[in-house]
């Protein structure tokens, strides 16, 4: 059983141009969450969705930043206008419905540097 | 303001003991605290999850308490190994939204042959 895949797993984006992140959860999982890491900062939660279904955005930026996990196909994380501060790993976890909902799998990041 | 504590200094131990880490937290009363560990350059690998009704679940090498009323929960590593070298995050369910996980900084653990 893959784990979950992500691509690409680094990207190099000039100020002003677009970011698109990529997320295959688990075979079977239907939960997607995206985080963010910084340098020397922890993970930090930004957006949970279900398929088709964004639960909860709490910790998206208002502006450039968005999230959808269509009825087929990966997850996407969309930076739009990308500033130097947006560099970090992204990370998109998975967890299956049902009891074990609270374990999430994480998949090995995209590293964004913008230029 | 809800805060997570994890120790920043890395924890030098040798082979063979028992590797100890402490995450603590304030402002939260989280229904389920989680441990990870994270390579360099990976994503987090799922370790343990404990229940706030639970004081102490084990796995293997593996044990952590969760102590709600010191707000604590200790993380134990017996008979460590150099492959256990890592980083590891603590992370709670926040309170604002169930499936948020809110994460520590983590604690490097570096085990000497």
């Amino acid at each position: 059983n893959a784990g979950v895949m992500q691509n690409p797993r680094h990207l190099v984006r000039r100020r002003g141009q677009e970011a698109r992140l990529r997320c295959s959860p688990m075979k079977g999982h239907s939960h997607v969450y995206w985080y963010r890491q910084l340098p020397e900062e922890g993970l930090k939660f930004m957006v949970y969705l279900q398929k088709e279904n964004i639960i909860d955005e709490s910790g998206m930026p208002k502006e450039r930043f968005s999230a959808e996990f269509p009825k087929e196909g990966p997850s996407i994380l969309r930076i739009q206008q990308v500033v130097r501060g947006d560099s970090a790993a992204y990370f998109c976890a998975s967890s299956p419905p049902g009891q074990a909902v609270y374990e999430q799998y994480f998949g090995p990041g995209t590293r964004l540097t913008v230029t | 303001s809800q805060k997570i504590e994890q120790n920043s200094e890395a924890l030098n131990i040798q082979e063979g003991k028992t590797a100890t880490l402490t995450c603590n937290y304030t402002n939260y009363s989280p229904a389920y605290l989680q441990w990870y560990r994270q390579d360099p350059g990976r994503g987090p690998v799922f370790l343990l999850l404990i229940r706030e009704n639970e004081k102490e679940k084990r796995k293997e090498r593996l044990k952590v308490t969760f102590d709600t009323t010191l707000k604590q929960s200790l993380f134990h590593i017996t008979a460590s190994q150099p492959a256990d070298s890592a980083t590891y995050l603590c992370a709670l369910l926040g309170n604002t939204g169930f499936q948020k996980l809110v994460f520590g900084t983590g604690t490097r653990l570096l085990v000497s042959p």
